[in-house]
């Protein structure tokens, strides 16, 4: 199974500021089969991203993601108050879908 | 607006089986082309994909659980469930249950929406 490891584990950030995220996979993840998801504590994931740039509804563009093969990551342009959370990367290029890690992104 | 809804027991105990509902609401299981499927998240943990259904009864599950899992839908109450086998403290986790379709590949892609989620405890 393709192993997704996440850095860095927490990123500690003003509002304001930029938050780049990345995402690194043990093998190949073709065709860009990669995705993104926001957690809130007490709250399920919300899918922010997936494929090549293709944002959920509702998801501001202030998100966006960039990558192929097996680096990817996750820009966050300008962090409001309410992007504070937790950010998993999944790929669904081979099965078992498998998730990172995680990287919290927390208010410096 | 689709809704799920994770019900079932919040303790189980060690050995048992863990047994757990998702109600849709907001469209019919059959209504269009997805899959509906499990995630879990053992505290403070990552997440972990844990099988899948098709309205016409076709699953797949995650290998690392597949002799441990049963997926099955209720077409009648908009319902499908998971069934986890001989559970030990390792199964204690938040379940989730979730709508997805697949790629060309036949390998479940991004997950959306996602159950407000249960807590399930396995403990004597």
């Amino acid at each position: 199974e393709i192993v997704l490891t996440q850095s860095p584990g927490t990123l500690s950030l003003s509002p304001g500021e930029r938050a780049t995220l990345s995402c690194w996979a043990s093998q190949s993840v073709n065709s860009n089969f990669l995705a993104w998801y926001q957690q809130k504590p007490g709250q399920a994931p919300r899918l922010l991203i997936y494929g090549v740039s293709n944002r959920a509804a509702g998801i501001p563009d202030r998100f966006s993601n960039s990558g192929s093969g097996t680096d990817f990551a996750l820009t966050i342009s300008r962090l409001e108050p309410e992007d504070f959370a937790v950010y998993y990367c999944q790929q669904y290029a081979s099965s078992p879908v498998t998730f990172g890690g995680g990287t919290k992104v927390e208010i410096k | 607006q689709l809704q799920l809804q994770e019900s079932g027991p919040g303790l189980v105990k060690p050995s048992e089986t863990l047994s757990l509902t998702c109600t849709v609401s907001g469209d019919s299981l059959s209504s269009s082309n997805y899959y509906w499927g499990w995630i879990r998240q053992p505290q403070g943990k990552g997440l972990e994909w844990i099988g899948s259904i098709y309205y016409r009864g076709a699953t797949f599950y995650n290998p690392s659980l597949k002799t441990r899992v049963t997926v099955s839908i209720d077409m009648s109450k908009n319902q499908f469930s998971l069934s986890l086998k001989s559970v030990t403290a390792a199964d204690t986790a938040v379940y989730y249950c979730v709508k997805h379709s697949i790629t060309i590949f036949s390998v479940p892609n991004w997950f959306d929406p996602w159950g407000q989620g249960a807590l399930v405890t396995v403990s004597s």
